[in-house]
């Protein structure tokens, strides 16, 4: 059972345009957002997040859009650049658990062609 | 400090042998968690520890996987009788407890049963 979706694997993208990744869940309990972004051989490093309270966070040239009611979420990169390429997860925590046992979605393959 | 650091990175073993991999978190952070990726999928999570305290494990991590984080610093996750459908990306990651919990990774230890 997936609970964290994302439905395209991969994206392309021209530089300067934005990129729109995309990510649905199922669990309503899930409350609090974190986007990733993975390098090949390297670990995942921390983007941005979202509270269940809010619908939108903003931080240099990412933002995360939050829908609660359709259970989505989604970044928005602007202007993309090509070292944005990479894989990007998005992952789900039901904050209220305490543990902030983060489920990750499969990830999409941002291309920002130069 | 310089971050989460997982030892080995790369780990190539026969089929039927015992590995141990061996996670640093960043030192002020009090949970540690193990997840494992497999090509194609997000990380997917295996355990985690509150300082020593290992608080959850998954039903992924079967009775061959055993984790441990003596005196709440670094932790071992140690595979059993290797099968060949252990062949993962096995990620480390640590954080500080609190809201907005996010997590720091290592890059990860890629274990190859052959």
């Amino acid at each position: 059972d997936q609970q964290v979706k994302q439905n395209s694997p991969s994206l392309s993208v021209q530089e300067g345009r934005i990129s729109i990744l995309n990510c649905d869940y199922t669990n309503s309990m899930f409350d609090y957002f974190l986007w990733y972004k993975k390098y090949p051989a390297e670990g995942p490093t921390f983007l941005i997040s979202i509270s269940s309270i809010k619908d939108k966070n903003e931080d240099g040239r990412f933002t995360v859009f939050l829908n609660k009611s359709a259970k989505h979420l989604s970044l928005h990169i602007v202007p993309s650049q090509p070292g944005d390429s990479a894989v990007y997860f998005c992952a789900a925590s039901p904050s209220t658990s305490g543990t902030y046992k983060y489920i990750f979605g499969t990830g999409t393959r941002l291309k920002v062609l130069a | 400090d310089t971050g989460v650091s997982q030892d080995p990175r790369h780990k190539i073993t026969k089929r039927g042998q015992n590995v141990t991999f061996r996670c640093d978190p960043i030192s002020e952070h009090n949970r540690l968690y193990w997840y494992r990726q497999t090509l194609g999928q997000g990380p997917e999570f295996l355990t985690y520890f509150q300082n020593e305290a290992q608080l959850e494990k998954s039903r992924l991590l079967s009775d061959r996987f055993s984790a441990e984080r003596p005196k709440g610093s670094f932790s071992t996750l140690e595979i059993q009788r290797t099968e060949q459908g252990d062949s993962a990306m096995y990620l480390c990651a640590s954080s500080l407890a609190g809201p907005g919990e996010t997590y720091t990774f290592g890059s990860g230890t890629r274990l190859t049963v052959v």
